[in-house]
């Protein structure tokens, strides 16, 4: 099948505004997410935007969202040292049930 | 009480032996989730409970045995398991609507020798 594209990985000194990108697989997708992954831990949801939006922040992160190229991104601004994790942007599969599908995943490294 | 707790942290277990892993929530949900990460790589579903009924089983080998006691339970039984099968096993939870906003487990790391 299909997957949903990331970048491998993104260095940023600490600081500074993180841009991790995404490229997902199904137009009818309602929602997208963003989660957080620390080493050997679960994975946190960040945030979500449903897909009739263009844009959504939230203190930190903003998210913005081009249905027409399928791509989803994720700003972290002010970017500190315990941002360092795994990020993976997830479509909601229109199957019938809602059903996530993650992408590759984005390793995040924030240098002090 | 917002999270999903998941036993034992770590398994290690030889290709004949039975185990279980055990999941457990207390926020309301109808839905529960069983997903595999292997290393470096994103978590694939195997499994979803809605309202303790088997809803989707993503052709996971009968090896890997869910079962759904009650709404609050999600267990997930392993026999005969390869060494392949060595990954994360992270539980999920979430209510029963459009936003399918998934509360996850921190996983249990399972070795198989």
């Amino acid at each position: 099948g299909e997957d949903v594209e990331q970048s491998l990985f993104l260095s940023v000194r600490e600081g500074d505004s993180s841009v991790i990108n995404c490229t997902y697989t199904d137009s009818s997708s309602t929602y997208l997410y963003w989660y957080k992954q620390e080493p050997g831990a679960g994975l946190q949801l960040l945030t979500y935007i449903f897909s009739n939006m263009d844009m959504k922040q939230d203190q930190r992160l903003t998210v913005l969202l081009n249905k027409k190229d399928k791509h989803l991104s994720l700003r972290i601004a002010d970017t500190q040292t315990g941002d360092s994790a795994i990020y993976f942007c997830a479509e909601s599969m229109n199957t019938g049930f809602q059903k996530l599908v993650f992408g590759t995943g984005t390793r995040l490294l924030v240098s002090p | 009480d917002t999270e999903v707790t998941q036993t034992p942290k770590h398994l290690v277990m030889g290709m004949t032996n039975k185990k279980s892993l055990k999941c457990e929530q207390h926020m309301g949900h109808r839905a529960m989730y069983w997903y595999k990460q292997k290393a470096k790589k994103p978590p694939e579903l195997m499994f979803v409970y809605s309202y303790e009924k088997l809803s989707i089983n993503e052709s996971v080998p009968s090896r890997f045995s869910p079962e759904c006691p009650n709404s609050s339970l999600l267990n997930l039984h392993l026999h005969a398991l390869q060494p392949e099968d060595s990954a994360l096993y992270l539980c999920a939870s979430s209510q029963e609507d459009s936003n399918n906003e998934q509360f996850f487990g921190p996983g249990t790391r399972l070795t198989v020798l």
